[in-house]
């Protein structure tokens, strides 16, 4: 498959353990936030989003912990699996504007058996 | 499978010349993106549009330029290519375009220019 950012910072942990992935976005303007998971080979593939009026999100296995003080967001995976393994990236959209997604340079998540 | 089609998955072509990349967005979809993700760069946003309309731009190079069929198809249309424009090219749609909206990516087309 296609290698995507072969520099990117890359995150490992065990199987099983508990993963986070942080990011901090640049626009304090931005009112909505979504992570994106990205495997070898594929496009980006919405996991979960958040808006600026809240600052946790729960989904099923993942979390998004939104701190609009220090512009900073968080991607929280329980129980991490072997095909959570890919790129995540962290986007962000200024208030009032259309679906501009800013993307972030994105973390490597390599998950160990 | 998100329901977006990018058309062809891999393009080689010599330095200088002009490549035309199509998207076909998911049923119903009114809003179109094209983004550019280079090793070096990320995910960088082109350009999108909805309903036919160009809506926002973002970094794109004058030699590049797209449109929207009234079928909702995109045409990413790179011209006077550069060795740097290799890159992966994704399309992604949205229903409305509006921001909160939750786009969905097709699997890109590897351009390489040599």
């Amino acid at each position: 498959g296609e290698s995507v950012g072969l520099h990117l910072p890359t995150l490992s942990v065990q199987e099983g353990d508990n993963s986070i992935i942080n990011c901090a976005y640049s626009n304090s303007a931005s009112d909505y936030f979504i992570w994106y998971k990205q495997e070898s080979g594929k496009g980006p593939q919405f996991i979960i989003d958040i808006r600026s009026n809240m600052d946790k999100r729960q989904g099923q296995r993942v979390t998004v912990l939104l701190n609009k003080t220090v512009k900073h967001l968080s991607l929280q995976i329980a129980a991490t699996q072997p095909g959570d393994s890919a790129v995540y990236f962290c986007a962000e959209n200024e208030a009032g504007g259309y679906n501009k997604l800013i993307f972030g340079a994105g973390t490597r998540l390599a998950v160990h058996p | 499978d998100s329901g977006v089609t990018q058309t062809p998955k891999h393009l080689i072509t010599a330095t200088g010349q002009r490549v035309t990349l199509r998207c076909s967005p998911r049923s119903g979809d009114l809003s179109v993106y094209w983004y550019q993700q280079s090793l070096d760069q990320g995910l960088q946003f082109l350009i999108q549009y909805y309903n036919g309309e160009e809506r926002a731009k973002g970094n794109i190079l004058e030699r590049f330029s797209a449109q929207q069929f009234p079928d909702l198809h995109s045409e990413l249309n790179l011209s006077s290519l550069e060795l740097g424009d290799s890159a992966l090219y994704f399309c992604a749609s949205s229903g409305s375009g509006q921001v909160g909206t939750e786009a969905f990516f097709g699997q890109g087309t590897r351009l390489t220019v040599v």
